[in-house]
């Protein structure tokens, strides 16, 4: 069955970095953007942005430009969220999600990392 | 001013219907965005509903009841999820999303729904 497995979660200090995966299996991951959004603590969703496994491609929300990266290896059908200089604000649930193209549904989620920043 | 603005809290009884209404920002007209939907029960990620642009395009989730729909009201500048038939299950936040000058995705804040 299609699904997005995530790493388990982090806790980093503040100003180090977090790089967060996601693997696909059950469809050609090739196939679909792979979003990533974060929800804060008692929040809600925030979309980061998404990246084409395809080309490779990415785009990023404004907010994150400059601080995020998103790469994929294609080899293993996984996805990758770097968040660089993380602040005590950043400690989020970050979830993986596919869409078929860029602006259409995102319509499989993964269960979500949850990072925590603490000094 | 948020790009879209959802009333924080609603509640209903079961069996009885639900409204949720996802307005979008002044000078960002409705009828040119498809709304999306999502529901997110406590503790869970997200499940993708439905879409709604128009009766000629929307889309229902896989494996969503028919009792979810969508819509909208251009005179509110909104668009509309619709729960008929609610039961306890349904208790969960909903938060719409649009794809946003074709650059980005915007979600609104989230309604959470109680059935009491």
């Amino acid at each position: 069955q299609v699904q997005l497995v995530q790493s388990g979660a982090e806790v980093k200090k503040p100003g180090a970095s977090v790089k967060v995966s996601c693997k696909a299996s059950g469809y050609t991951f090739t196939g679909y953007y792979m979003h990533w959004v974060r929800q804060a603590p008692g929040q809600g969703l925030e979309w980061m942005g998404w990246i084409n496994p395809n080309s490779g491609g990415t785009n990023y929300a404004q907010k994150f430009q400059g601080w995020v990266t998103m790469t994929r290896d294609t080899s293993i059908s996984t996805a990758y969220m770097e968040l660089s200089r993380l602040r005590s604000d950043d400690t989020a649930v970050y979830y993986c999600a596919r869409s078929v193209s860029s602006s259409s549904s995102m319509d499989v989620w993964g269960k979500g990392t949850t990072v925590t920043v603490s000094s | 001013q948020p790009v879209l603005t959802q009333p924080t809290s609603l509640s209903a009884s079961p069996g009885a219907s639900a409204r949720f209404t996802c307005t979008l920002r002044s000078g960002i007209n409705v009828g040119t965005y498809r709304i999306y939907w999502y529901q997110q029960k406590p503790g869970s990620l997200p499940r993708y509903l439905l879409r709604y642009k128009s009766d000629s395009d929307k889309q229902q989730g896989s494996g969503v009841p028919s009792r979810f729909s969508g819509s909208k009201d251009a005179s509110t500048n909104a668009g509309l999820l619709l729960i008929s038939g609610l039961q306890s299950e349904d208790e969960a936040d909903y938060y719409c999303a649009i794809w946003y000058s074709s650059t980005n995705w915007v979600f609104g804040g989230g309604t959470k729904l109680t059935v009491l």
